[in-house]
């Protein structure tokens, strides 16, 4: 039979504007939360983690914000450029988990010139 | 920096056929992964394996699936009889350790059954 993806989630935005991408997870255990980064061909490249124990996290260029009683996460890309164009997947884990991380569904970011 | 290797990159195999997909961990690794992602899909976990033995495998890694590391350096996955829907990217990935700590993953091979 045909097989149907998910339809991803786009972004579109001007180079230079802020980015905003989401993502709601799914388990309340859940305790340790990464943002990766997917351009086409390639494997997830990691950009940004956060523990439970934070709200907020920041990078170059890039800020986490991580709101437990809603289970969101947020990744924040200041003065988007066009090599920020790309998959982006949030992924959670929980202690003692081994590293099974749960992927979110994705969001496409695409970057205007 | 250091990087996680996979090969091949593209693999195309007849369905009933065995594959060994390949990969090089970033050598002071000790936890190591695969993972797998249908075309438009989820990334999705498949086992992970630490000091000679898997330490956690998913419904998706059944009886037909293998993991070894046959020497100081690969870590491999083994399919004994691949069907169609095997067909995926196959994502290798190791990390310092096992607990809030990022993964970090190679490019991937992706795997077709015909």
């Amino acid at each position: 039979g045909e097989s149907v993806g998910l339809h991803l989630p786009t972004l579109s935005v001007q180079e230079g504007d802020n980015s905003i991408i989401n993502c709601a997870y799914s388990n309340s255990a859940s305790d340790y939360f990464i943002w990766y980064k997917q351009e086409s061909g390639k494997g997830p490249q990691f950009i940004i983690d956060i523990r439970s124990n934070m709200d907020k996290r920041q990078g170059q260029r890039v800020t986490v914000l991580l709101n437990k009683t809603v289970k969101h996460l947020s990744l924040q890309i200041a003065a988007t450029q066009p090599g920020d164009s790309a998959v982006y997947f949030c992924a959670e884990t929980r202690w003692g988990s081994q590293g099974n991380l749960i992927f979110g569904k994705g969001t496409k970011l695409s970057v205007k010139p | 920096e250091p990087e996680v290797t996979q090969t091949p990159s593209h693999q195309v195999t007849q369905m009933g056929q065995e594959v060994i997909l390949r990969c090089v961990p970033i050598s002071n690794h000790l936890y190591f992964y695969w993972y797998r992602q249908i075309l438009g899909q989820k990334v999705e976990f498949l086992v992970s394996f630490y000091n000679n033995e898997i330490s956690e495998k998913s419904e998706i890694f059944d009886d037909q699936f293998s993991v070894e590391r046959p020497d100081g350096s690969n870590f491999t996955l083994k399919i004994r009889s691949t069907k169609l829907e095997d067909s995926a990217m196959y994502f290798c990935a190791s990390t310092t350790v096992n607990y809030n700590s990022p993964l970090h993953f190679g490019n991937g091979t992706r795997l077709t059954v015909t």
